[in-house]
């Protein structure tokens, strides 16, 4: 069964520290990894989007690996600011056969950045 | 040139009664994804539309659920006889073909039944 696993489930962090968030994945056969950042009350937001071949890609302060070989990915947020304070998700793309173009989305990673 | 738009944006039913949840895509927008999403939960697939086709129905959780899009544009997701589990925000995304293209979400619809 395809699944996403992120940790930790939550996350609190003081203004300005740096933080690392962790998705493992079974998807199979892969296609991409995405994070997404979603508000209270908003539909999600796209970070990144990594294929096979891509070992790392930046979003401004957002920085995201993948090892595809251990299925895992990390998001690294730095210098955070109030307003990354949201859930990020993690989310798997399976490609070929029925489950082209399905996403499989991970619980979310509940950050809060405090003053 | 908006982006995804979902209506009605809050809908409260009795147990037991129809609703139907619309989406409007981005226009050129090839395919369209439909995710529930209750409270406090990861979201959750529930079906795929490539064009007017529904590749992949495998998340729709039981034969209440059923859904269509026409004219390669609007989706709607019907549910019928609804049950107090059935409550969650149904946020619906666009995106110019599956896989690697970016899904661009809309405000999602928030159901509630009593």
């Amino acid at each position: 069964k395809n699944q996403v696993e992120q940790s930790p489930q939550s996350l609190i962090i003081l203004e300005g520290k740096n933080c690392t968030l962790q998705c493992n994945y079974t998807v199979s056969p892969f296609s991409n990894l995405r994070w997404y950042k979603q508000d209270t009350g908003r539909g999600p937001v796209s970070l990144t989007i990594m294929t096979f071949s891509e070992n790392t890609k930046s979003n401004g302060r957002y920085t995201a690996t993948l090892d595809a070989d251990t299925k895992q990915s990390s998001l690294h947020i730095t210098a955070s600011q109030l307003s990354d304070s949201a859930s990020y998700i993690c989310v798997v793309s399976a490609s070929g056969g029925t489950s082209y173009g399905k996403l499989t989305f991970g619980q979310g990673t509940i950050l809060t950045v405090h003053p | 040139g908006a982006g995804v738009s979902q209506s009605p944006s809050n809908k409260v039913t009795e147990k037991g009664k129809d609703v139907e949840l619309r989406c409007d895509p981005i226009s050129g927008h090839t395919a369209l994804y439909w995710y529930r999403q209750r409270l406090g939960q990861g979201l959750e697939f529930l079906i795929y539309f490539q064009g007017n086709s529904a590749p992949d129905k495998s998340g729709l959780p039981s034969d209440r659920f059923s859904a269509e899009r026409t004219g390669e544009s609007v989706s709607t997701l019907t549910i019928q006889r609804t049950q107090q589990e059935d409550s969650a925000v149904y946020l619906c995304a666009s995106s110019l073909g599956a896989s690697i293209y970016e899904q661009y979400f809309g405000p999602g619809t928030r159901l509630t039944v009593t």
